[in-house]
């Protein structure tokens, strides 16, 4: 199995350039995560979809950042316009309903994003 | 809000040694705390986790420890070796809700 496949893997843009995220997670997960994690701390959320529905996305700053899963299956993050600010890697995951809490979810490599 | 607090962003170990990771966290409503490993250019893939009503969770060399009245909990890696070397993330989860530490970069030395 692929596993969580996130694209691209880097990504450097200038500042005020728009930029997005795509996400596959694996197949039959319901559940879907963005997060971000800036350097030297740890993943924090932006956004959880249970299916096509985006069920929490209070962390999501929306006057720049929008997220979208079509269909309930992949996933694509977009920022526009991109700040400094916004250099950090993010991560998607997935999880399966039937899936215990203690297993966690399962991540994505993520894309590492540098706004210059 | 932090509510989940690794104090120790780096630790050192000696191969054979064993490595213990300490990890803090606020909020009592959590119903499982896991620990995550990561590699350099990876996402962080799962290790070992317990629930909130366990006090110890055995799997390998890996140990998790938690003691609820101190709000803490610990891993333990024993014996250490060099592939074990990797930023740690602690994590507390519930109520759908998952909250991550800062991570504990580990080297264990051969």
């Amino acid at each position: 199995e692929a596993g969580v496949v996130q694209s691209p893997r880097y990504k450097i843009i200038e500042k005020k350039q728009p930029v997005a995220f795509w996400c596959n997670p694996i197949s039959g997960h319901n559940t879907l995560y963005w997060y971000r994690q800036n350097l030297g701390q740890g993943p924090e959320l932006l956004i959880r979809y249970e299916n096509e529905e985006a069920v929490d996305d209070s962390q999501l700053p929306k006057d720049r950042f929008s997220a979208e899963r079509l269909k309930g299956v992949d996933s694509t993050l977009k920022i526009q316009p991109a700040e400094l600010g916004d250099s950090a890697v993010y991560l998607c995951a997935s999880s399966d309903r039937g899936t215990p809490a203690s297993e966690g979810y399962t991540f994505g490599s993520g894309t590492r994003l540098t706004v210059v | 809000d932090q509510q989940v607090k690794q104090n120790s962003p780096s630790l050192s170990v000696q191969e054979g040694r064993i490595s213990i990771l300490n990890c803090d966290y606020t909020n009592s409503m959590f119903d499982y705390f896991l620990w995550y490993k990561k590699y350099p250019a990876e996402g962080p893939t799962f290790l070992i986790s317990i629930s909130s009503i366990k006090d110890k969770n055995e799997d390998g060399r890996f140990t998790v420890f938690l003691n609820k009245s101190a709000k803490h909990l610990s891993l333990h890696i024993v014996p250490s070796q060099p592939g074990d070397s990797a930023v740690y993330f602690c994590a507390a989860s519930g109520n759908n809700d998952m909250r991550f530490g800062a991570g504990t970069r580990l080297t264990v030395k051969p």
